[in-house]
């Protein structure tokens, strides 16, 4: 299996903190996403990175992504209250025929 | 408009019942997916439709039967019901399959008591 796993499994923080998670995987990868659920809602995606990049930023998100250590790590700069919420890392093999694989996720609550 | 909608949007129902969910995408992708999440939030695939065409079958029960009437629409109806079934299950879809960002809808919480 190439599910994620990611790391911490919990974190919490104040408003005006930064939030670092990250996640880990098993097997070659064609890109790497994060999606954010808030709590009773479905995925929301976040950003993808493609497994020839290293770095990419969204707004107050800034994803990483080392292929030689299998792994990513989302960073969210000046958190608010209202980025609390389960954070997952999503790997696909980028074959026919597959499906996003999921990691574990980390729980993120920003306290103000 | 609601991209992916599913509904119901909550079941309790008792072991050994029959239950449907009905998902669908105005997103004109090809792709659908039914996805569990459990109570540990962990999500796993169960199954995926390429234009109507069953693509990923994981390994879940037989009790579990995924139906796409057309391309835009992908439910899932569970039989005998067990209590290991609670859960909440996603639909979702894409505009390719097995890649790129996916749709969620807002999940279905089954409790089966």
């Amino acid at each position: 299996s190439q599910q994620g796993e990611e790391d911490p499994q919990a974190l919490s923080i104040q408003e005006g903190e930064n939030a670092t998670m990250n996640c880990s995987y098993k097997t070659s990868i064609n890109n790497l996403q994060w999606y954010r659920q808030n709590s009773g809602r479905g995925l929301v995606h976040l950003i993808l990175i493609r497994s020839n990049e290293r770095e990419k930023h969204s707004g107050r998100l800034r994803v990483t992504l080392d292929t030689s250590k299998k792994s990513s790590s989302l960073l969210i700069t000046a958190s608010r209250a209202a980025d609390t919420a389960s954070y997952f890392c999503a790997t696909d093999a980028g074959q026919a025929g597959t499906a996003l694989i999921f990691g574990k996720g980390t729980t993120l609550s920003v306290s103000s | 408009d609601t991209a992916v909608s599913q509904t119901p949007k909550y079941l309790v129902t008792q072991m050994g019942n029959d239950k449907s969910i009905k998902c669908e995408q105005n997103l004109g992708h090809d792709t659908m997916y039914w996805y569990k999440q459990d109570s540990k939030k962990f999500l796993k695939i169960m199954f995926s439709y390429n234009n109507k065409e069953l693509i990923i079958n994981e390994t879940v029960p037989n009790r579990f039967s995924p139906k796409s009437p057309d391309k835009a629409h992908l439910n899932l109806h569970i039989n005998s019901l067990e209590l290991g079934d609670s859960a909440v299950y996603f639909c979702a879809s894409s505009q390719v399959s097995g890649r790129g960002e996916l749709f969620f809808g807002e999940g279905s919480r089954l409790t089966v008591l």
